[in-house]
This record gives C-alpha cells, structure tokens and sequence, in this order.
C-alpha cells in the first residue's frame, strides 16, 4: 500500500515552460485534491475532483489544469509556468463517503520557476 | 465561500506547560468536519484531531483536546504537557460534507522551550 505518491520531488522550471506533476493514490479514494503551500499562505487550494470525471477549481486555479480519467490518478498540469508559481505542491486524497474521514498527503513537490 | 483563519501566526510555551492554539472559521453550512493537522520540518501533514459538527462532545485524542463552539464557530486545539516533538506548523482545516472541498488556515507555528 503505497498511499499517495507524487513525482516529481523536485523540479526547476524555466517561465514559459509547461509541466505536470504526477499524483497516484492506490487506496480507492474518491476525493483528491492540489494545495500549494507558501510562507506565510498556508495551503490553499488549487483543483479538487470527488470523483472520476469531476473537477472543480479551489481558492487558486489561474494557471493550472487538471483532470481525471481514473479514480488513481490526478495529475497537476502547469501550462506556462511563471515565477509566482514557485511552490510547495501537495496532491492529498480520502474517501468522499463519511466526509470526516482522515485526509492523506503526499509528501510535497518542490517546484522553482526561473 | 467558506473561510479558515488562524489568528497566532507564531506561539511559545514551556515543556509540559498547557498551549492553546485559535481557529476560527465561516460557513453558510451546517454539515461539515473541523481538523487539525500538524506539520514538523520534514513537510509531512499528520492529522491530529478531527471533529464533527453534529456532534456536541468535543474530541480527545490523548494530550490534544479541541474547544468546539458550533455557534461562534471556534475550534480551538489544546495541548497539554507539551513536549518537545510537538514544535511544528499547525493547521486547522475545514471540511464541507456537502461539496467534499476542504480549506486549510494560514497556520501557527508552534515552539517548545526546554
């Protein structure tokens, strides 16, 4: 049971450039979703899915692109990176059923944009 | 839209002296979860506490207890005989049961003096 994984750990980017970052969970969870996390922000929230085929936008959107074609899979798509996209990203998934249930982190991507 | 806000950005206490850490939060909903998760320097977000709104007792998990006041819509977290491996980021975070969507505060970082 590998929980959730994200790759890459760590990436630089150039402005203008276009990149995903990879999430897989192996635990049937419903609901994933991408935080980025900056100094003095907390982690806010980028792209949610409750299930294969549905994605809605967080607090965060502008500039990213997500889908979902399989419960595993969510993948974060930067489609021209730019400076202020310098981050900490996390893909996170649970069960939707019981919404109380324990949320499980991947353990970061470190993304800098030059 | 609902939000999430943690008012002490930075707090201190003495080794196995009581702490306790605010958050507050707005909603139009009545259904929905409250946690709180803890993140050390190595990044990895671990769930600390989790409450249901519909319940009335607060939750307990050994030396962490919350304060749950549904109508001032307050949660705060308290941590007794703090030790030294409690030094870390501490998130409050909200949960909507109708839409999944969860919401993190900006955090308290959170030090130990020995």
């Amino acid at each position: 049971n590998a929980g959730v994984t994200q790759t890459p750990k760590f990436q630089v980017l150039k402005t203008g450039q276009s990149m995903t970052l990879q999430c897989a969970q192996d635990m049937n969870h419903e609901y994933m979703s991408w935080y980025r996390q900056d100094p003095g922000m907390g982690l806010r929230l980028i792209h949610y899915s409750v299930g294969a085929g549905i994605t809605d936008q967080g607090e965060v959107p502008n500039g990213y692109n997500v889908s979902r074609s399989t419960t595993e899979d969510f993948p974060l798509r930067l489609l021209s990176a730019a400076p202020s996209q310098t981050s900490v990203y996390f893909c996170a998934s649970s069960y939707s059923e019981g919404s109380g249930n324990t949320i499980y982190f991947g353990e970061g991507s470190w993304l800098t944009v030059v | 839209a609902q939000t999430v806000t943690q008012s002490q950005p930075e707090m201190s206490v003495q080794e196995a002296e009581t702490v306790t850490l605010s958050c507050t939060y707005d909603t139009s909903e009545s259904d929905y979860y409250l946690f709180w998760y803890k993140q050390p320097p190595s990044r990895q977000m671990i769930l600390v506490i989790r409450q249901e709104a519909y319940k009335q007792q607060n939750a307990t998990e050994n030396r962490f207890s919350v304060n749950f006041q549904k109508a001032a819509k307050s949660f705060s977290l308290k941590i007794s005989d703090s030790q030294l491996g409690d030094a870390a980021m501490y998130f409050c975070a909200y949960r909507s049961a109708h839409s999944g969507k969860i919401i993190f505060g900006k955090g308290t970082r959170l030090h130990i003096l020995p």
